[in-house]
């Protein structure tokens, strides 16, 4: 166990919907990632909050919205929902974030299945 | 596009053998990990390497950052079935804040 909750583990929904994945990360950690992980393939970096505030983009789609609150736990809002977005959502967290010695941890991931 | 390609893609070996992962870059990283990912579990860290050349063992894995910081290597060593998964190397390109990871070898060992 990572100590990085991720809430649900399973979604199915329809093209067109919008859903909001939600992580928790580590006690005392203030870096939150999130990364998309399509069948077969590695792992995409999609958005990096630090202590509430973005810190880096990588590849996230416009009909993609994150916010890290200040409770640090964070949140993935995807809309207009498309087959290709059916992947593994996964968040990590980190103590501080972009550190050569800091280490990210890695939920369990969230299954998103659209229809 | 700064990349992270991992060879071979895909490995299957006997119990007992030994087996050397390669991850390469032609970009310069700060720090590199490598990471084992079960199916449908989130990856889990096996190690950190920050400085050029150096040289970490974890029991039957040995594990090698480049002196230039562009590469790595993952040398597991009498693989066991307990071995098998997806191995990834994740790199923090010096100056970002955006982690890559490499394309991933998945690793099957037969007993």
């Amino acid at each position: 166990d990572s100590g990085v909750t991720q809430t649900p583990k399973h979604l199915i929904t329809a093209t067109g919907q919008r859903v909001t994945l939600r992580c928790s990360p580590r006690s005392g950690d203030l870096s939150v990632y999130w990364y998309q992980q399509s069948l077969d393939q590695g792992l995409q970096f999609l958005i990096h909050y630090y202590n509430g505030e973005e810190r880096a983009k990588g590849n996230i789609l416009e009909r993609f919205s994150a916010q890290q609150f200040p409770d640090l736990h964070s949140e993935l809002n995807l809309s207009s929902l498309e087959l290709g977005d059916s992947a593994l959502y996964f968040c990590a967290s980190s103590v501080l974030g972009g550190l050569s010695t800091d280490t990210q941890y890695f939920g369990p991931g969230t299954r998103l299945t659209v229809l | 596009t700064q990349l992270l390609e991992q060879s071979p893609q895909f490995l299957s070996i006997q119990e007992g053998e030994n087996l050397t992962v390669y991850c390469n870059s032609s970009s310069v990283f700060s720090s590199l990990q490598w990471y084992r990912q079960e199916p449908g579990e989130g990856p889990v860290l096996l190690v950190t390497v920050v400085t050029g050349g150096e040289v970490k063992k974890l029991k039957r894995l040995t594990f090698q950052f480049g002196d230039a910081r562009k590469d790595s290597s993952l040398h597991i060593t009498a693989a066991q079935p307990g071995d098998t998964g997806l191995y990834l190397c994740a790199g923090l390109p010096s100056g970002t804040y955006k982690y890559i990871f490499g394309t991933g070898t998945r690793l099957k060992v037969l007993a």
